[in-house]
């Protein structure tokens, strides 16, 4: 079946710190990729997708290429800020017709001023 | 502003008790969904909906019933609450578009402890 793993957090930075947040998936043919956040008291809102192979997804400075040959979806950004403390969700949606997403567990950002 | 959105924010109900989530969404979407969301365990569907009056188990629909009677309104049942019930419940929906392309749009949560 299909799945997302994601890197175990808190990840916990200073402001203006470069992030990383790994995530990689298992899925046949041709999965679309979907990076969510979620800030305390919300429901998750959409950050950024991407539907085809080396596709850049990018919004609010984040930024996550569909990597197929790592089977990747890192998520970067250059300069975190403390707003961007949130817990950050990787998801797929498998092609075939399939409308149910596959959730990775998430992973909480903390950053400090 | 298209939403979704929750009826409660906050329940906390005792033991037995029958509770009713509902869930409201005006972007006309097909598809709509109930998740539980617990620490360290993430997003746990529990029931999916695709259509009026069609439902289709998620990965843990043990204690719980939905009810789709229109396209815009999801209700999540507890027949009888128990304390590992105790949760927050995210209600979600899509639309049917491009295959494989589609974005759930949540709503705030509905925090439910049980007693």
């Amino acid at each position: 079946g299909n799945s997302v793993t994601q890197m175990e957090g808190p990840v916990t930075l200073s402001e203006e710190a470069f992030l990383t947040i790994n995530c990689t998936y298992t899925a046949t043919g041709y999965p679309s990729l979907f990076w969510y956040v979620q800030y305390p008291g919300e429901g998750l809102q959409l950050l950024l997708k991407a539907t085809k192979a080396d596709d850049k997804g990018s919004n609010k400075g984040f930024e996550a290429t569909y990597r197929k040959e790592t089977t990747s979806f890192h998520l970067e950004k250059g300069s975190v800020q403390v707003s961007d403390s949130a817990v950050y969700f990787c998801a797929l949606t498998a092609s075939g017709g399939s409308y149910i997403p596959t959730f990775g567990r998430g992973t909480s950002l903390i950053v400090h001023p | 502003d298209v939403k979704v959105t929750q009826s409660s924010r906050y329940l906390v109900k005792r033991t037995g008790e029958k509770v009713f989530l509902e869930c409201v969404q005006d972007m006309d979407h097909e598809n709509m969904f109930w998740y539980r969301q617990d620490p360290g365990l993430g997003l746990r569907l529990i029931y999916f909906s695709y259509d009026v009056k069609m439902k289709e188990k998620g990965d843990i629909p043990e204690g719980y019933s939905v009810s789709r009677e229109k396209k815009e309104r999801f209700s999540l049942i507890l027949e009888s609450a128990s304390t590992n019930q105790t949760s927050m419940y995210l209600c979600a929906s899509s639309s049917q578009g491009a295959t494989g392309a589609n974005v759930l749009t949540f709503g705030a949560g509905s925090r439910l402890t049980v007693l």
